[in-house]
């Protein structure tokens, strides 16, 4: 499909362990999001990319996140030393242009992290 | 700092009612306004968009929303509502000038009885 893919689809761990979460985004979209969805909750920003750059970083939680973005592709989202607290739904999104646009979002499925 | 509110958690409607879904929102200059849906374990997916020119903004699935500036509100509506049409829904603002994330309501679930 064309779409927005988010790997895995669901990921079980135990607290104090790494996780790698993969977003490979539409095709030809310059910008990339990563949000962070708790139960009964918005959506939370995390951090924004255009190309391979990311120019904010302002939402991640803590130094144990981070991010990076490779080829103008796929991006991988790594949160080190996990903690009970991080459990969540991890959304990936990409869209045309710039955060300046008006161009929508397009979003994966996400990534639901539960940590034991 | 821009903001969204979407005052009910949950509303029910009959199958064939007509909907609306409620947001308001603040931003410090013209605002970019979005509607997103989403369904069980999925990602969200775009409905309409308002970014100037008329107040009505017509969507998928037959879903419209009116940009009320005076009010600083961007309410979802439909004419007559579908079974299939229960799900979360999630209004977002961005400033429509210079640099800003979207910023999401906490989302209203919507119920549609047969």
């Amino acid at each position: 499909g064309a779409g927005v893919s988010q790997s895995p689809s669901n990921k079980v761990t135990e607290k104090g362990k790494d996780v790698e979460l993969r977003c490979d985004p539409i095709s030809g979209h310059t910008a990339l999001y990563w949000y962070r969805q708790r139960l009964g909750q918005g959506l939370e920003f995390l951090i924004y990319f255009q190309g391979n750059s990311a120019p904010d970083k302002s939402g991640l939680p803590s130094d144990r996140f981070s991010a990076e973005r490779t080829g103008e592709s796929v991006s991988t989202l790594t949160i080190q030393r996990t903690q009970q607290e991080d459990s969540a739904v991890y959304l990936c999104a990409s869209s045309f242009g710039d955060n300046y646009s008006n161009q929508p979002q397009h979003f994966g499925d996400g990534t639901r992290l539960s940590i034991l | 700092a821009q903001s969204v509110a979407q005052p009910e958690d949950q509303v029910n409607v009959a199958e064939g009612n007509p909907l609306t879904v409620k947001c308001t929102y603040s931003v410090s200059g013209n605002p970019y306004l979005f509607w997103y849906v989403q369904y069980p374990n999925r990602g969200l997916q775009f409905l309409l968009k308002y970014i100037t020119g008329d107040n009505l903004v017509k969507g998928s699935y037959g879903f419209e929303a009116e940009f009320n500036k005076s009010q600083t509100s961007f309410h979802l509506k439909k004419p007559s509502a579908l079974v299939s049409d229960s799900a979360l829904y999630f209004c977002a603002v961005r400033e429509g000038s210079g640099y800003s994330t979207l910023t999401f309501g906490k989302g209203t679930m919507l119920l549609v009885s047969p």
